[in-house]
């Protein structure tokens, strides 16, 4: 299994351009997240889905989108980027519950987006 | 404020020093994670805990449920544990249940 893999791993905006960050997981999982981690924050949570079809707003999610075609990606669309969305950009997933190790989340290598 | 606390922030040792880490959450949970970030910026799972204590190799993860309160420990301290390492808690509040809450990671570096 690759795990959780996301791309690009670098990428640097101008204000107002738009691009998608790619989540791909081949471990059959059902809950995806993905997260923002600026410099000295913790990570915070952007938007989720608990499976196909289904996406819900987490903490963060102004100028964010996403969607859930398939158990196996979850896309988070830019579409007018800003320099406060300079950050790197993690996603994770997570098995079903009553699956071993439901309760952990597996996490992709991460995202360094730059907007200037 | 933050739902999730970690001291210290920065943690400086010399190799084989005894490190603890510390974290405070003030929210109900079901379940306390210890994650790991190394330099290259991947995160990787260390402990998952709802009581008690566990052990991996050498390191040690305690919760305390009443006090709300979690400790990180490594023996023997090596310079390849340099990394940032993470507490985060799982609520087990209706409206944000399973969400996890993070803390702001303490980075930890190790000197031969």
């Amino acid at each position: 299994n690759a795990g959780v893999t996301q791309t690009p791993k670098f990428r640097i905006l101008k204000i107002g351009q738009s691009m998608t960050l790619q989540c791909t997981q081949d471990m059959n999982h059902n809950y995806m997240y993905w997260y923002r981690q600026d410099p000295g924050m913790g990570l915070k949570l952007i938007y989720y889905s608990v499976g196909a079809g289904i996406t819900d707003k987490g903490e963060v999610p102004n100028g964010y989108n996403v969607s859930r075609s398939t158990t196996e990606d979850f896309p988070l669309r830019l579409e007018l980027a800003a320099p406060s969305q300079t950050s790197v950009y993690f996603c994770a997933s997570r098995p079903p519950t009553g699956y071993p190790a439901h309760n952990e989340q597996f996490f992709g290598p991460g995202t360094r987006l730059t907007v200037l | 404020k933050n739902e999730v606390e970690q001291s210290p922030q920065n943690l400086t040792a010399q190799e084989g020093e005894f490190i603890t880490i510390n974290c405070s959450y003030s929210v109900g949970i079901s379940a306390l994670h210890w994650l790991q970030q190394h330099p290259g910026g991947g995160i990787v799972s260390l402990f998952m805990l709802s009581s008690g204590k566990k052990k991996h190799g050498r390191l040690i993860a305690t919760i305390n449920i009443q006090e709300k309160h979690s400790s990180l420990h490594i023996t023997a301290s090596h310079p390849r544990d340099s990394a940032v390492y993470i507490c985060a808690v799982r609520s087990d509040r209706g409206s944000t249940l399973g969400r996890l809450y993070f803390g702001r990671g303490t980075q930890l570096t190790v000197w031969p």
